[in-house]
């Protein structure tokens, strides 16, 4: 079955160290968003690729790097400059950045620094 | 900026009800608007989307409904279930050159929970 795999589903961290979140898809969907989400709130844009090599930061990009280096892998690193990095933290992806195009969903990885 | 409200934060009805939830926005300029679903602790699933020119949208026991004018959409779910239980969460997508799936402004969702 076609659809997005994100790995850890849940990951603790130490202050200071940097983790990084998988982000895979079969879809053969060309754009790809990282998202996170605190208990209460919308979702927020942290980084989005259209294409591979290509990459653009979102509403809340600082504290966190991306690469595209495969069209189907878009990871996630949570460096120690994130200020709050505890949350859950998804990925998603459509046919295109642009188009009518249905977003479609990982299971999440839930992050905790201790 | 374009902000999304959804109301009310949390419903609890009995099994069986047919109910209503809303989101509103404050640009109309949209693209489009999709609803979607989430269970405890995952991801979310795409329920509907509803094109700018469309009216409504339905799957099943489901029924989206935009008026964009009025910055407006509801999702209507008949005969509830209790394996409807989730949270629920519409998204707004800019429209005009800046109309990315990038661009999309999330509101805060409606946690439901349906009584057996």
């Amino acid at each position: 079955d076609g659809g997005i795999t994100q790995s850890p589903k849940y990951l603790f961290r130490k202050e200071g160290q940097n983790v990084t979140l998988s982000c895979e898809q079969n879809l053969n969907h060309d754009a790809m968003y990282w998202y996170r989400q605190d208990p209460g709130q919308g979702l927020r844009l942290i980084y989005y690729s259209q294409i591979v090599n290509d990459f653009q930061k979102g509403d809340i990009a600082e504290g966190y790097s991306v690469s595209r280096e495969k069209k189907e892998s878009f990871p996630l690193t949570v460096t120690s400059a994130q200020k709050n990095p505890t949350a859950f933290y998804l990925c998603a992806s459509s046919r295109q950045r642009y188009g009518a195009n249905v977003l479609t969903f990982g299971a999440g990885s839930r992050l905790t620094v201790l | 900026k374009q902000e999304v409200t959804q109301i009310p934060a949390a419903l609890s009805v009995p099994e069986g009800e047919n109910l209503v939830l809303n989101c509103s926005f404050t640009d109309s300029a949209i693209y489009n608007l999709q609803w979607f679903r989430q269970d405890p602790g995952k991801g979310l699933t795409s329920l509907l989307l509803i094109q700018s020119s469309q009216r409504e949208q339905t799957s099943g026991r489901l029924n989206a409904s935009l008026d964009k004018s009025s910055g407006r959409s509801t999702l209507y779910i008949a005969a509830s279930q209790p394996g409807d239980s989730a949270t629920y969460l519409c998204a707004v997508r800019p429209g005009g050159s800046g109309g990315g799936a990038d661009g999309l402004t999330f509101g805060k969702g409606t946690h439901l929970i349906i009584q057996p």
